[in-house]
């Protein structure tokens, strides 16, 4: 089974410009995270999609982040304009529908390695 | 609100045993996961409770107090190949939703 796919693996780009990430989640994962996480710091959930609506994206920077989640599939995450704090790795999760007692998990993309400078 | 708190960094000897505690306060409680995190990697799924007790995999335990918003991990027989990060998320019941603590970096001497 194919895991959950992100690219690019690195980006590097200057302040005021923008970003695109993206991400292919497994194979009928109907619920899709994008996370943020900092050097030093665990994963913080920007927004989150079941299937192709908005669960939560209380910590999404709308000023600046979008996310859309086209069809319920892939997903892309957008900076615009990136600042110095941005700089990041930007995780991608899937996860099956929960229901009952399953000890579904979220499964995590290699991630994109954002660099502001 | 929530908040999850575990340490921020922990050493240990190869071939010992280490705990890593992890407290939570959250409102709406389905499940808390563990994870690891090599450096540079994605985490990857390690150990899951939702009921209170201890849960067994090979070399990893994980356990839970719900009424007290506790759990450990616990690694025996420690190797180098564990130095990693550990992190502690609970999943909120309505959403689904991870929180992640701060995560907790294992080194392994020698």
């Amino acid at each position: 089974e194919a895991g959950v796919a992100q690219s690019p693996r690195y980006k590097i780009i200057e302040k005021r410009q923008s970003v695109a990430f993206w991400c292919n989640p497994i194979s009928g994962h109907a619920t899709l995270y994008w996370y943020q996480q900092i050097l030093g710091q665990g994963p913080k959930l920007l927004i989150q999609f079941q299937n192709n609506g908005v669960v939560d994206d209380s910590q999404l920077p709308k000023d600046r982040f979008s996310a859309e989640r086209l069809k319920g599939v892939d997903s892309t995450l957008k900076i615009q304009p990136a600042k110095l704090e941005d700089s990041a790795v930007y995780l991608c999760a899937s996860s099956l529908i929960y229901s009952g007692t399953s000890t579904d998990t979220q499964y995590f993309g290699p991630g994109t390695r954002l660099t502001v400078l | 609100g929530q908040n999850i708190d575990q340490p921020t960094e922990m050493t240990a000897t190869e071939g010992a045993i280490v705990q890593i505690n992890c407290t939570y306060q959250t409102s709406g409680f389905n499940g808390l996961f563990w994870y690891q995190q090599h450096a540079g990697e994605a985490p990857t799924f390690l150990s899951y409770n939702v009921l209170d007790g201890l849960e067994e995999k090979g070399r990893f335990s994980s356990f839970l107090s719900r009424s007290k918003g506790y759990s450990y991990l616990l690694l025996k027989e420690l190797q180098m190949k564990d130095s990693a990060s550990y992190l502690c998320a609970v999943r909120a019941s309505r959403t689904y939703k991870y929180i992640f603590g701060t995560g907790t970096r294992l080194k392994v001497l020698a």
